[in-house]
């Protein structure tokens, strides 16, 4: 079964620095997909970035961009930038490239971005 | 534009009671997922459909029986409330295929307590 680690339980920034989020997962497939979703005090999932295993390019969206490094089976999240409505809970998550549709979630790490 | 739709959004029972958590999705999508998340304990997943008319256990599934009425909605029934149950429950759908790399889409949660 897969596993997915956020090492880092709370992490805080200052307003307009850079912070980096931790991910590990541990699985014996080759192809699979990585995300990495926010979840604000109004308590919603968004979708941050994803990133396919098989594509070597990190993916980069606006501010946040991943450092997937496949052989260490590191998925890290940089937010450049934080602003305040960064703050909130940010969950690694791990899903199978096969037929399992199982979506599978690390225990998150708490961002605060303080003023 | 609503997206997946849960309901209610808050709601307190008594051990013993009966309850259903209603979630609807307007995009069309074929998958829907119902979670529950703990303190410190990420997002699991209770059930699954893969698709209209197919149902499949997640993770912590004992307690809990869902149903695919049609495409749009999938309920999630607890028949004896139990104190361990409180819990946040959230909803999710997604165009997913076997293998594909389709993000999952959230509701806003559901916020259950057992007395």
């Amino acid at each position: 079964a897969q596993t997915v680690t956020q090492s880092q339980p709370e992490m805080s920034v200052q307003e307009a620095e850079t912070v980096t989020l931790s991910c590990t997962y541990d699985t014996s497939e080759s192809n699979y997909y990585l995300f990495w979703y926010k979840q604000p005090p109004s308590r919603q999932m968004i979708l941050v970035i994803r990133q396919e295993a098989y594509k070597q390019q990190n993916a980069t969206e606006n501010r946040f961009s991943v450092n997937f490094q496949k052989a260490a089976k590191s998925f890290s999240l940089k937010i450049s930038d934080s602003q305040l409505g960064d703050t909130a809970m940010y969950f690694c998550a791990f899903k199978s490239g096969g037929s399992n549709y199982k979506l599978t979630f690390g225990k998150g790490t708490l961002l605060t971005v303080n003023p | 534009n609503a997206g997946v739709t849960q309901t209610p959004k808050f709601q307190v029972l008594k051990t013993g009671q009966s309850m259903t958590l209603q979630c609807a999705q307007d995009m069309n999508h074929n998958s829907m997922y119902w979670y529950r998340q703990d303190p410190g304990m990420g997002l699991r997943l209770i059930y699954y459909s893969a698709s209209e008319g197919t149902t499949d256990k997640g993770e912590v599934p004992n307690g809990y029986n869902v149903s695919r009425l049609n495409k749009r909605e999938f309920s999630l029934r607890l028949e004896s409330a139990a104190p361990s149950q409180t819990s946040v429950y959230f909803c999710a759908s997604s165009e997913e295929l076997a293998g594909g790399d389709q993000p999952q889409h959230f509701g806003d949660g559901t916020r259950l307590s057992i007395l």
